[in-house]
């Protein structure tokens, strides 16, 4: 199956700086590739996706980047506020298209 | 915004224990998913669950665990005999599309399982 690795396990920024958070995954039949903020005692909710046949996606402060040969995909979160603060997870589709892999999580700080 | 209802949102058991935690997908939605995090860790598949049978499960979803959709529309998650190590936060998820390649995985709020 699917082997999805993600870091770093925890990220600390100053408000206002960026962040970058990097996964990787094993199967390049992969094609599709969410990423989801989960507050502290709340559900994982979808932020931005991406899938194989583009390389970057953006979406005001947050873009994704995936290189297909490397196989890895990343987050950047631009000019960072506290209500970023929360845990990231990264994922991948199965080959089956029947679930998603998901990464360790990031707990991402945000210092104001 | 979808709805996935779970309930309860808190249960706490003993050791032993039957537990049953409950869902409402999206309606008329055919793929279901569980997924269980234990605090602090990862979101890990539990099971999916295609037009009324199980479609795929991973090896944490053993004897101990089965789902149901006894009546077309809730679909149950359950736990015959929990350890302590079953405490965790459980999520039933459904798929805004038809299938997981075609959109989002949508979460409902969770269950969050104590065993004592």
């Amino acid at each position: 199956g699917e082997n999805v690795e993600q870091h770093p396990s925890t990220l600390s920024v100053q408000e206002g700086d960026s962040a970058v958070i990097k996964c990787t995954y094993s199967d390049s039949a992969s094609n599709y590739f969410p990423w989801y903020k989960q507050e502290l005692g709340k559900r994982p909710q979808l932020i931005i996706d991406i899938r194989s046949n583009v390389g970057e996606k953006k979406d005001q402060r947050i873009a994704v980047t995936l290189n297909k040969t490397a196989k890895h995909f990343s987050l950047h979160i631009t000019e960072t506020q506290p209500e970023d603060s929360a845990v990231y997870f990264c994922a991948a589709i199965g080959y089956n298209f029947n679930k998603f892999y998901f990464g360790s999580g990031t707990k991402l700080n945000v210092k104001p | 915004e979808p709805e996935v209802t779970q309930t309860p949102s808190h249960q706490v058991t003993q050791m032993g224990q039957e537990v049953i935690l409950r869902c409402v997908p999206i309606s008329n939605h055919l793929y279901f998913y569980w997924y269980r995090q234990i605090l602090g860790q990862k979101v890990e598949f539990l099971v999916s669950f295609y037009n009324n049978e199980i479609s795929e499960k991973s090896e944490i979803f053993d004897d101990q665990f089965s789902v149901e959709r006894p009546d077309g529309s809730n679909f149950t998650l359950k736990i015959r005999s929990t350890k302590l190590e079953d405490s965790a936060m459980y999520f039933c998820a459904s798929p805004l599309a038809g299938g997981l390649n075609t959109g989002e995985l949508f979460f409902g709020e969770g269950s969050r399982l104590t065993v004592l």
